[in-house]
């Protein structure tokens, strides 16, 4: 079965360190979607890209959160500088762009900042 | 704007039983609802995607039920198995939200009881 596939899977860093979290699609998935979640927020949706573009971007902090996406196969986010109040688990999802079709979400990247 | 409700946040039944789990959700200009589920450590799994003109939808021991003009999702899950233990969340997608956004609900825990 094609898998969103999101690295790393555990991340623990110190505060003001660089982080980076990567993801890559289901092959043929023309949107993919940023979600954190912790235990107070829920589900939130960070950003969200269709053919590589950014479309929404407007759950994110803009001072230090950034989403890209260099190619079809590679999503990233990054954090810079990292704060405590960053520990989440974050999520990757992608899906075609019909309304019908449900997204698929990866494993998550639970992320610590110390 | 769209918010979604799950209640109850936890919901503990002995095994053989069947599960009701319940969603609303404020404005009723939805695409679509879709159920996931998730487990401990693990991203979110679609179980079920109602589309705004259906009323049901049926997967095995899962059914799902909207109604759109209430607000309202039912999952039932019949004759439930410790296996079905994990969170369930609902969501929809909103008509006025750009794209294939997602709002979703805070979830529902379940614990079936061997």
């Amino acid at each position: 079965d094609a898998r969103v596939t999101q690295t790393p899977r555990h991340k623990v860093t110190e505060m003001g360190q660089e982080v980076t979290m990567r993801c890559q699609p289901i092959l043929g998935h023309n949107t993919v979607f940023w979600y954190r979640q912790t235990m107070m927020q829920g589900l939130e949706l960070l950003a969200y890209f269709r053919n590589r573009a950014p479309l929404d971007d407007s759950g994110m902090p803009k001072d230090r959160f950034s989403a890209e996406m260099p190619d079809a196969t590679l999503a990233t986010l990054k954090i810079q500088p990292s704060e405590p109040r960053d520990s989440a688990v974050y999520f990757c999802a992608s899906g075609p762009d019909y309304s019908n079709q449900p997204q698929h979400f990866g494993d998550g990247t639970r992320l610590s900042i110390l | 704007k769209q918010e979604v409700t799950q209640i109850p946040a936890a919901l503990s039944v002995p095994e053989g039983e069947n599960l009701v789990l319940n969603c609303s959700f404020t404005d009723s200009a939805i695409y679509n609802l879709q159920w996931f589920r998730q487990d401990p450590g693990k991203g979110l799994t679609s179980l079920l995607l109602i589309q705004s003109s259906q009323r049901e939808q049926t997967s095995g021991r899962l059914n799902a039920s909207l109604d759109k003009s209430s607000g309202r999702s039912t999952l039932y899950i019949a004759a439930s198995q410790p296996g079905d233990s994990a969170t369930y969340l609902c969501a929809v997608r909103p008509i006025k939200a750009a794209g294939n956004k997602l709002t979703f609900g805070g979830g529902t825990r379940v614990l079936v009881k061997p």
